[in-house]
């Protein structure tokens, strides 16, 4: 059984504040680790597909770092804004188009 | 990209019914997923939707419980059989695009 974990499980911020948020995976037979946004009553949105070590991809004010040797990856949000409220899920595939997921950071921005 | 359509978006079931979920993709696609997840549990992959073939379980997950059909490339059911409370979830269709998984809105179901 993978196990790919995901801290804090839940982060309240207020509106500015830059934050991060953590996922482990395991570091053998590394594929590509997932990154995605989960707002209610919508659909998982894809922000970065990570394959490389020492990757960083950077979306607006959404970047995330990879680092595959110690298996761990980074989500960072800058000047965060309400409409960033949303569950953060890192996916792990232990085989091609099938995805491990962590149970996600749910995100709160207070105005 | 990929548009992914759920329906039903949302129902209330009663113990002991089936429900069946449809998801269609907006093009044709090799394989679909189905995923689940439970309150306060990550999302869990069922099954794959092969077409012209049966689907490919995840352990824990049985046919009997969680018929899939796949009748085309653009179109997959999921059928939750013999609902029990436990059964109250979110399930997700998806599909790969390149490099990424496309995943439809979900179907939140409460059975009671």
């Amino acid at each position: 059984i993978l196990n790919v974990e995901q801290s804090p499980q839940s982060l309240h911020v207020q509106e500015g504040d830059s934050t991060n948020f953590t996922c482990s995976f395991p570091s053998s037979n590394f594929y590509a680790l997932h990154w995605y946004r989960w707002e209610t009553a919508k659909s998982p949105e894809a922000l970065f597909v990570m394959t490389l070590n020492g990757d960083e991809k950077k979306k607006g004010r959404i970047s995330a770092t990879l680092n595959t040797k110690e298996g761990y990856s980074y989500l960072y949000i800058k000047g965060s804004q309400p409409e960033d409220s949303a569950t953060y899920l890192c996916a792990f595939p232990p085989a091609a188009r099938q995805l491990t997921f962590g149970s996600g950071t749910q995100l709160t921005v207070l105005p | 990209s990929a548009v992914i359509s759920q329906k039903p978006s949302r129902d209330i079931c009663q113990r002991g019914t089936s429900l069946t979920i449809q998801c269609q993709v907006d093009s044709q696609v090799t394989m679909m997923f189905w995923y689940r997840q439970q309150p306060g549990q990550s999302l869990t992959l069922i099954a794959t939707a092969n077409q012209g073939s049966e689907a490919t379980y995840e352990s824990g997950f049985v046919i009997d419980k969680f018929p899939i059909s796949r009748p085309n490339l653009t179109f997959s059911t999921l059928t939750v059989s013999n609902m029990s409370p436990e059964d109250s979830s979110i399930y997700l269709c998806s599909v790969e695009k390149g490099n990424t998984i496309y995943f439809g809105e979900g179907s939140w179901l409460t059975v009671v």
